[in-house]
């Protein structure tokens, strides 16, 4: 049975750095794509980056590049998201999310999620 | 980047059926999944691939997808199908590669 389990999210001040960690049971970590995904309280879903399948290729939302880096440590099957440079507006449930099938183009499976809060 | 437009709400009497419309240019040619989240809850498929239904999903739910539009329906609705409904796809067009739309909230009346 596929799972996944983020942990990580908490409250810190702006500026400051949280590292998000989605722990994967179930499946070879880099056997499918996987992403971020955040949700603003009130807002809609915003995609915030991706790792593809084979851990080869990396993409990030405009809002979050340069601060944000996903990563995949294949020996602990774990999706890690390291967020520098933390700003209000990052403020979300961050959810990781699996690729059900070996294409891009597959719809994703969703973790519960984990509350980041960028506050002084 | 790619863009999914999706009407904010939509509300709908009990028994009645639901249209839930995302568009997105050229969207025909896109594999579109549907999400559907509760209050508090992660998003859950519901539909994938413009029109597979997982199981465990009523076959309440279909979908469709055709020149600029997909579309999500929800036929006899129930009061448990009242949460937001999200669209999705991949763009391989750039590296902006997964898009969501704005999501609609699906109220019943």
């Amino acid at each position: 049975e596929v799972q996944l389990e983020e942990s990580g999210g908490g409250l810190v001040q702006p500026g400051g750095s949280l590292r998000l960690s989605c722990a994967a049971s179930g499946f070879t970590l880099n056997s499918h794509a996987m992403s971020w995904v955040r949700q603003a309280p009130g807002k809609g879903l915003e995609w915030v980056s991706v790792l593809t399948g084979g851990g080869g290729t990396t993409y990030y939302a405009d809002s979050v590049k340069g601060r944000f880096t996903i990563s995949g440590d294949i020996s602990t099957n774990t999706l890690y998201l390291q967020m520098n440079s933390l700003r209000a507006e990052d403020t979300a449930v961050y959810y990781c999310a699996k690729k059900t099938g070996f294409t891009n183009s597959s719809p994703y499976y969703w973790g519960q999620g984990t509350l980041v809060t960028v506050s002084s | 980047s790619y863009v999914l437009t999706q009407p904010p709400s939509v509300s709908v009497a009990p028994g009645k059926t639901a249209t839930i419309t995302c568009g997105g240019n050229n969207i025909g040619s896109k594999s579109v999944h549907w999400y559907q989240q509760q209050p508090g809850q992660a998003p859950v498929v519901v539909i994938y691939y413009d029109n597979d239904r997982p199981s465990g999903i009523p076959e309440r739910f279909s979908g469709s997808n055709s020149g600029n539009t997909a579309t999500l329906t929800i036929s006899r609705v129930e009061a448990g199908d009242e949460a937001d409904y999200y669209c999705h796809v991949w763009d391989n067009t750039g590296d902006h590669p997964e898009v969501f739309g704005g999501g609609t909230k699906l109220t019943v009346l």
